[in-house]
Parts: C-alpha cells; sequence; structure tokens
C-alpha cells in the first residue's frame, strides 16, 4: 500500500525551529518528487514548496511567505522527506501535509513539467504560540 | 492572496450536475489539478492534467479548461460529495511556483 506518514508536529514557541518528517513506503521514493502543503485551522490549503527527484536535479522551490526560512530535503535511502522550519511565526500554525508529486511532461503553448500531488498523508499539527 | 479564485460555496440537488470554477492569469497557460476535502481528512487527488482521473474516483467526475477558466464538473453528484474542493495549478510568475485556488464547499441537498 502506497503511504505517507507525517511526523515531528507540535508546540513550538515564534522564533523556534521544529523538523517535520514525511516516511514514505509502498513505492520507489527516489523516483517522485514530495511536496509539503498546509492548511491553517479554518482555511483554505497553501502549497509551501517542493523538491525534486535526483533525477531532476534534487533541487527545491518555495512559496514567498516561507522563502529564506523553510528548507526542504530528502533521504532517498530511508525514504524520508523533511521540512526544516526556523524562525517559526504564529501564522505557520497549520496542519502540514506531505504529497507526492508525480509529473506529466506537457507540449502545448508552453513546453513544462506539469506535477501533480497523487498522494497525500494524514498530516502532522504545528501549533506556534507563546 | 490566491491567484486562483473559486466560488465560496456551491448547492446541488442529489443526482443533478454541478460545474465548480476556478479562474486565474496562470489558466491560459498551465493545466489545473483538482483536490476534495472531507471535514478532518486529507485532500484526495480527482482530476488531473487535461482530464484525467485517478485509480478509484468515479467517472461522474471531469476536468476541462477554457481561456483563464479551469472547470470540476460532478454529473450526477451523490451525498458522499459533499466536500470543499481546490484547484490547483502554477502561479503567473513563470517560475515552478504553486498556489491553490481559495476552495468551493459543495452541498449536495
Amino acid at each position: 500500500e502506497v503511504q505517507l506518514v507525517e511526523s515531528g508536529g507540535g508546540l513550538v514557541q515564534p522564533g523556534r525551529s521544529l523538523r517535520l518528517s514525511c516516511t514514505a513506503s509502498g513505492f520507489t521514493f527516489g523516483d517522485y518528487a514530495m511536496s509539503w502543503v498546509r492548511q491553517a485551522p479554518g482555511k483554505g490549503l497553501e502549497w509551501v514548496g517542493f523538491i525534486r527527484s535526483k533525477a531532476y536535479g534534487g533541487t527545491t522551490e518555495y512559496a514567498a511567505s516561507v522563502k529564506g526560512r523553510f528548507t526542504i530535503s530528502r533521504d532517498d535511502s530511508k525514504s524520508i522527506a523533511y521540512l526544516q522550519m526556523n524562525s517559526l511565526k504564529t501564522e505557520d500554525t497549520a496542519v502540514y501535509y506531505c504529497t507526492r508529486a508525480d509529473h506529466i511532461w506537457i507540449v502545448a503553448t508552453i513546453h513544462y513539467y506539469y506535477y501533480y500531488m497523487d498522494v497525500w498523508g494524514k498530516g502532522t499539527t504545528v501549533t506556534v504560540s507563546s | 492572496s490566491s491567484e486562483l479564485t473559486q466560488d465560496p460555496a456551491v448547492s446541488v440537488a442529489l443526482g443533478q450536475t454541478v460545474r465548480i470554477t476556478c479562474q486565474g492569469d496562470s489558466l491560459r497557460s498551465y493545466y489545473a489539478s483538482w483536490y476534495q476535502q472531507k471535514p478532518g481528512q486529507a485532500p484526495v487527488l480527482v482530476i488531473y492534467g487535461k482530464n484525467n482521473r485517478p485509480s478509484g474516483i468515479p467517472d461522474r467526475f471531469s476536468g476541462s479548461s477554457s481561456g483563464n477558466t479551469a472547470s470540476l464538473t460532478i454529473t450526477g453528484a451523490q451525498a458522499e460529495d459533499e466536500a470543499d474542493y481546490y484547484c490547483n495549478s502554477r502561479d503567473s510568475s513563470g517560475n515552478h511556483l504553486e498556489v491553490f485556488g481559495t476552495g468551493t464547499k459543495v452541498t449536495v441537498l
């Protein structure tokens, strides 16, 4: 069974750090990009960022709201993706979801890799409060 | 603020058809994906690409796109389709940044 399990959430004070983990099973982890998405209480979904597979450079992209504070990494030998969160703010309070991101090469007006999030974990809750 | 705009809420009678729209400039160039989220649960992918359904998603779900608008249509809505629906696509910057729509709450009457 394809599965993602997030861990590492909890209560943390503003300005502190926290690292989330996403443990994958049931598929070849190294073949896929991995994304993080969050949802503040009672709010919609917010894309946080993603990391490409090593075959595509293992590079990362981040939302403007977290760029410079959050870092996504991966350990393909352990099938784990990480979200390192530094300088946390109260507005970072949310449920954090890890997702697998598969892709298709699109040839149209623009040629690009189209990523879609086809497997989601159940999420882990991060509360930033003093 | 989101660059993809959705109607906050729509309702549909049981067995009828409902269309959920997502508007944004980036949709002129990039495909959208659609996600269903029920209360207390993680989102689930229902449509991706031009009009593709993952395994296990009923064929009453379909996607389409025209100009700056992507649409998710549920043909013959069922009670279990009551949920929040979010579109997702690239932002309009040209870089690989993504954005979710504002979300639509679908109520099945």
